[in-house]
């Protein structure tokens, strides 16, 4: 089974729409990630959770709201959803650690907003 | 903003001979690791360089590090159609657990 699960995969919604994209980790790690990717770009940070009680903001929140239900649990939501946040979105996970360790990614979910 | 950027965007090659990518940052760093991502999947972390490293071997792959000029390279040797996929450089910060991503090289090998 994989450490790093989204669902779901792939998601169509029409604009205005509100939006859950849900990661579960079985890493046991206290570190999660909500990243987006548009085409031929690189990744940016959307959200992070150092622990339960910790959520902090990204490079590019608005828009979006986290919930951290759990160790192994980050929610990722579009409170009303628009084309723009057309993207991949992927979460991660990582352990703690001297400086930044590798990031364990999940496989992603396709986000269409028409 | 990204930190990091990869040189070249894109890279065709035959297989069997190398790749060269390269990444340059801006602001110091703790490490710089390099990720690999088949199309449209999760990213896969291959390798991490410390600040204070400067060079790293992993069975094929070799990383540099100049933080001098602010720049890393990774190889791939004796490349092969699976190595196909878009490679990223992802820095480290110094406070911390913070990485940011480069725009990627596209790499095609052709068999």
């Amino acid at each position: 089974d994989a450490d790093v699960t989204q669902t779901p995969r792939n998601r169509i919604t029409k604009t205005g729409k509100r939006i859950m994209l849900e990661c579960s980790q079985t890493k046991g790690h206290d570190r999660m990630y909500w990243y987006r990717q548009d085409p031929g770009l690189g990744l940016r940070l959307i959200y992070y959770s150092f622990d339960v009680k910790d959520i902090n903001k990204g490079e590019i929140s608005d828009g979006y709201s986290v919930s951290r239900q759990a160790q192994a649990k980050f929610s990722l939501s579009l409170e009303s959803a628009i084309p723009n946040q057309t993207a991949l979105y992927f979460c991660a996970t990582s352990g703690t650690g001297t400086g930044s360790v590798e990031q364990y990614f999940g496989p992603g979910t396709r986000l269409t907003v028409t | 903003s990204q930190q990091g950027e990869e040189d070249p965007q894109a890279l065709s090659i035959q297989e069997g001979e190398n790749a060269t990518m390269n990444c340059s940052y801006k602001t110091s760093i703790n490490n710089l690791q390099w990720y690999r991502q088949n199309s449209g999947r999760g990213l896969v972390h291959l390798i991490l360089i410390r600040s204070n490293e400067r060079e790293k071997h992993s069975g094929r792959l070799r990383v540099t590090l100049d933080t001098s000029k602010k720049s890393s390279s990774l190889l791939i040797t004796a490349s092969r159609a699976a190595d196909t996929a878009s490679y990223f450089c992802a820095t480290g910060d110094n406070a911390g657990n913070m990485l940011t991503f480069g725009g990627g090289t596209r790499l095609m090998v052709k068999p």
